[in-house]
C-alpha cells in the first residue's frame, strides 16, 4: 500500500519569498513521485516528476524537487514565489504493476500575497 | 504534446436522467485512462481504471452500474453517470496514460483533463 502526507493545507507566502511545499510517502516499492498543480475549476498540470535517477528534480515554473529516501520526502520548492504560482498543489506517488495507478495527498493551497 | 480533453466542460441535468463525459487524448494514444472525482477543497479520489478493450476495473465503492465506462478506442474513454441525483454532484476528471509507442509521451505519467463540473438537480 502506498500513501501520500501533505503537510500543510494552506501556506502563504510573500511575492518574491521562498516557496517550500512538503510531501512525505510510504511505499512498500521504489516509488514514482509526481507533483501537479491545479488551478480553479481545471484539471491537473504537471509540475515534476521522479522516477529513477537524480534524486533533484527540475520541472516547469521555476520549481524543484528533491527525493530523499532516508527521510521518504519529495518536497517542492520554488526561489521566489510569483503572484501566478497561487493554486492548489498535489504531490502524488504512483504504484507498482502496469495499472501505475496514481495516490494523491491532501493537497495543499498556496497563497501569494503582495 | 500529451494533451488530454474533456467534454462537456460543465453539463446541470435533472435528477434520474443519465450524463455522459467524454475524455480523449488528442496527441496520444492511450492504453489506460482513470477516472477521479473532487469534491470541493478535497483531492482526487480514483474511481475507476480503463484500459482499451476491455471491462473497467472499479475501486471499492463505487458502484459498477451506476458510473459506466467504456474504453472503445486508444483515444477515448466515456464517463456515464446513470440516474444521476444531487449527491453525484461533482467534479469529474480523467487522465490518460500512454501505451509506451515510440515518439509519445511518457508511459510513467498521468496527463490530466481539464475535468467536467456535474451538478444534478
Amino acid at each position: 500500500a502506498q500513501s501520500v502526507t501533505q503537510l500543510g493545507s494552506h501556506v502563504s507566502v510573500s511575492e518574491g519569498a521562498l516557496v517550500l511545499l512538503r510531501c512525505n510517502y510510504s511505499s512498500s516499492v521504489p516509488p514514482y513521485l509526481f507533483w501537479y498543480v491545479q488551478y480553479p475549476n481545471q484539471g491537473l498540470q504537471l509540475l515534476l516528476k521522479y522516477t529513477t535517477g537524480a534524486t533533484l528534480v527540475k520541472g516547469i515554473n521555476g520549481f524543484e524537487a528533491e527525493f530523499k529516501k532516508s527521510e521518504t520526502s519529495f518536497h517542492l520548492t520554488k526561489p521566489s514565489a510569483h503572484m501566478s504560482d497561487a493554486a492548489e498543489y498535489f504531490c502524488a506517488v504512483s504504484g507498482p504493476g502496469s495499472a501505475r495507478q496514481l495516490t494523491f495527498g491532501s493537497g495543499t493551497q498556496l497563497t501569494v500575497l503582495p | 504534446g500529451a494533451v488530454v480533453s474533456q467534454h462537456p466542460s460543465w453539463v446541470i441535468c435533472k435528477s434520474g436522467t443519465s450524463v455522459k463525459i467524454e475524455c480523449r487524448s488528442l496527441d496520444f494514444q492511450a492504453t489506460t485512462m482513470f477516472w477521479y472525482r473532487q469534491f470541493p477543497k478535497q483531492s482526487l479520489m480514483l474511481m475507476a481504471t480503463s484500459n482499451e478493450g476491455s471491462k473497467a476495473t472499479y475501486e471499492q465503492g463505487v458502484e459498477k452500474d451506476k458510473f459506466l465506462i467504456n474504453h472503445a478506442s486508444l483515444t477515448l474513454s466515456t464517463l456515464t453517470v446513470t440516474s444521476a441525483h444531487p449527491e453525484d454532484s461533482s467534479f469529474y476528471i480523467c487522465s490518460a496514460r500512454s501505451g509506451g509507442l515510440a515518439g509519445g509521451p511518457d508511459t510513467d505519467t498521468q496527463y490530466f483533463g481539464p475535468g467536467t463540473r456535474l451538478t444534478v438537480l
